[in-house]
């Protein structure tokens, strides 16, 4: 199966400060899209930031950027300036071939901002 | 961002009986829409594709049979869990598909089935 890691069930920054999730995945792929979605205690998945596979440059958003590295089959997710409000689950996926867009998702990462 | 829309956001039920979800898109048409299960402090696992008029298809191990899902219109899909028992309580997200190239995806806000 071709799976979505997570290493970090829970990770906590002071407010804001910056943190780092960590997201690796597997892929026979070369045309792909990843994606991370924050779930807050409404249970709504709202989408952070997206990258696609065949773009180099890494996408931000605002205070959300991302480390994409494609040969290390990395992405990890950059919250500067963190603020209460980032307190949340945050999932990594990947789109699952190609045309079919179904999402693989992580295990998640709990996230807790420090006052 | 587009909108979708989950119906109802909870719903208890007894053992044995059948529940009803619904998934719209409110503000465009979806061809494709997808059914998560999401276990306590777990992660999604997808169920089922929906496709607007035809079959859905659903991942190993998910039982037709007990989850059935219908995508009769571009704007609405609805999954019914059958005979429902105490396991089958969960919380139970609906995404929708933007028919766009790069096909991103919008949420429902989930629906929390609790089988007495």
């Amino acid at each position: 199966a071709q799976t979505v890691t997570q290493s970090q069930p829970e990770m906590s920054v002071q407010e804001a400060e910056t943190v780092t999730l960590s997201c690796t995945y597997d892929t026979s792929e070369s045309d792909y899209y990843l994606f991370w979605y924050k779930q807050p205690p409404s249970r709504q998945m709202i989408l952070v930031i997206r990258q696609e596979a065949y773009k180099q440059q890494n996408a931000t958003e605002n205070r959300f950027s991302v480390n994409f590295q494609k040969a290390a089959k990395s992405f990890s997710l950059k919250i500067s300036d963190s603020q209460l409000g980032d307190a949340a689950m945050y999932f990594c996926a990947r789109m699952y071939g190609a045309g079919s867009y179904q999402l693989t998702f992580g295990k998640g990462t709990k996230l807790s901002v420090i006052p | 961002g587009a909108v979708v829309s989950q119906h109802p956001s909870w719903v208890i039920c007894k053992s044995g009986t059948s529940v009803k979800i619904e998934c719209r898109s409110l503000d465009f048409q979806a061809t494709t829409m997808f059914w998560y299960r999401q276990f306590p402090k777990q992660s999604l696992m997808l169920m089922a594709t929906s496709n607007e008029g035809s079959k859905a298809t659903y991942e190993q191990g998910v039982e037709k049979d007990k989850f059935l899902i219908n995508h009769a219109s571009l704007t609405l899909s609805t999954l019914t869990v059958t005979s429902a028992h105490p396991e089958d309580s969960s919380f139970y997200i609906c995404s929708a598909r933007l028919p766009t190239d790069t096909g991103e995806l919008f949420f429902g806000e989930g629906s929390r089935l609790t089988v007495l």
